[in-house]
């Protein structure tokens, strides 16, 4: 079974600093897809960003991109110039190729200090 | 607005009552999903559904608890005699996978049901 796993609970951050969620996965399949999705206090889920697994190149959106080691099994968030409207949870999600249910991890609380 | 609509955002029910969750998905989608965050967790996944047919009901309780997604009209999530233990904010999402094909994967989430169980 796929399991997704982060290991920190809560972080923060300053203002306009750069910050690495992290994020591991367990699964057999070869062709799969993650991604990282956001909820501010709102409670509204939105994607950050996605990676396909058969592509090497790291995926980017602006402020965020990612470091994927397919062979780690591991996804981590980074997010540059950190802004205050960035505060939220940060969740990441993994789906396989076989298209079946969207595994989340527990999520990290992430805090940016003025 | 042609995004994932959820209703009620509110629901309060006293013991023993039963709560229904509607979720419209996007346009053009015919994959729902539904998840169940209680407070200060992650999502847990609940149950996975295509026009008509359970695909996936793993994560759903075996008792109360039921989904469908008829050929017309919007997902029910049934909850039928409510607990305390219950109150949970309950997330659809849907997507545009078709069998077969390759597709992205992402999800398009409502803005959540959030029950309360008196």
């Amino acid at each position: 079974a796929q399991t997704v796993t982060q290991s920190q609970p809560e972080m923060s951050v300053q203002e306009a600093e750069t910050v690495t969620l992290s994020c591991t996965y367990d699964t057999s399949e070869s062709n799969y897809y993650l991604f990282w999705y956001k909820q501010p206090p709102s409670r509204q889920m939105i994607l950050v960003i996605r990676q396909e697994a058969y592509k090497q190149q790291n995926a980017t959106e602006n402020r965020f991109s990612v470091n994927f080691q397919k062979a780690a099994k591991s996804f981590s968030l980074k997010i540059s110039d950190s802004q205050l409207g960035d505060t939220a949870m940060y969740f990441c999600a993994f789906v396989g190729a076989s298209y079946d249910k969207v595994i989340f991890g527990p999520g990290t609380s992430l805090s940016v200090i003025p | 607005n042609a995004g994932v609509m959820q209703n009620p955002r509110h629901l309060v029910r006293r013991r023993g009552q039963e709560a229904r969750l509607r979720c419209s998905p996007m346009k053009g989608h015919s994959h729902v999903y539904w998840y169940r965050q209680l407070p200060e967790e992650g999502l847990k996944f609940m149950v996975y559904l295509q026009k008509e047919n359970i695909i996936d009901e793993s994560g759903m309780p075996k008792e109360r608890f039921s989904a469908e997604f008829p050929k017309e009209g919007p997902s029910i999530l049934r909850i039928q005699q409510v607990v305390r233990g219950d109150s949970a904010a309950y997330f659809c999402a849907s997507s545009s996978l078709l069998a077969g094909e390759r597709g992205t994967g992402e999800l398009f989430f409502g803005e959540g049901s959030r029950l309360t169980v008196l």
